[in-house]
């Protein structure tokens, strides 16, 4: 298995565009978690799902944040409108049965950067 | 959810072995510790995890005291290439409740030449 995959490696984006990152989580895997990561604020859980359904957005820091697992292979980040403040890496991590669920495996990250 | 603390950072030579000690004083019958290790620029990589008492793989070990109040991770001998930040967890299986993969500040190891 090539591991989780994360699209784009890259983006920079203006304030008040919308920006859309990609995961496609290991297969067989029915955990899946998006973070995001500062220097000030550490690796951040922003929201995980179980089975595709989303189980806990708590970690969502507004309504301007969305994410959503259509299918076990694919989950979205969705960001309307985006802002400085959301420059940060964002990473997806999936985790599977059979396995701890605290044994996660991370994709690579997106580096995003709004100006 | 227990908390965990952990030293913010540690210097070492190559060589040497390091110890990196985490207390999760509030650690729930079902928890599990996990550690995790992080190179600049990747993700997260799972190192070890346990239960009780000791736990050893190819990279590294995990001690872990009767009253699981807190647990070591050791690295023998490290390498340039041990320079990473290593995350302590405290989690249980299958996220029940408010559990999640929730991450501290990890400490910042430092390995010289």
């Amino acid at each position: 298995d090539a591991g989780v995959i994360q699209s784009p490696r890259h983006e920079v984006t203006e304030m008040g565009q919308e920006v859309t990152l990609r995961c496609k989580p290991i297969s067989g895997h029915d955990y899946l978690f998006w973070y995001r990561q500062t220097m000030m604020r550490g690796l951040e859980l922003l929201i995980y799902f179980n089975n595709n359904v989303p189980i806990d957005d708590s970690g969502m820091p507004e309504d301007r944040f969305s994410a959503k697992m259509p299918n076990a292979s694919f989950s979205t980040l969705k960001i309307q409108p985006s802002e400085p403040r959301d420059s940060a890496v964002y990473f997806c991590a999936s985790s599977g049965p059979g396995q701890s669920n605290t044994e996660a495996f991370f994709g690579q990250g997106t580096r995003l950067t709004v100006v | 959810l227990a908390k965990t603390t952990q030293p913010i950072s540690m210097d070492s030579y190559e060589g040497q072995e390091v110890n990196i000690t985490c207390s999760h004083n509030n650690i729930a019958t079902n928890d599990y510790i996990t550690w995790y290790q992080q190179f600049p620029s990747q993700g997260p990589r799972f190192i070890i995890q346990g239960y009780k008492t000791k736990v050893t793989n190819e990279v590294a070990s995990l001690f872990i005291p009767a009253d699981r109040k807190s647990s070591t991770l050791s690295l023998p001998r490290v390498s340039l290439s041990d320079t990473a930040v290593y995350y302590c967890l405290v989690g249980d299986i299958g996220f029940r409740g408010t559990d999640k993969l929730i991450f501290g500040t990890g400490t910042r190891l430092q390995v010289f030449p």
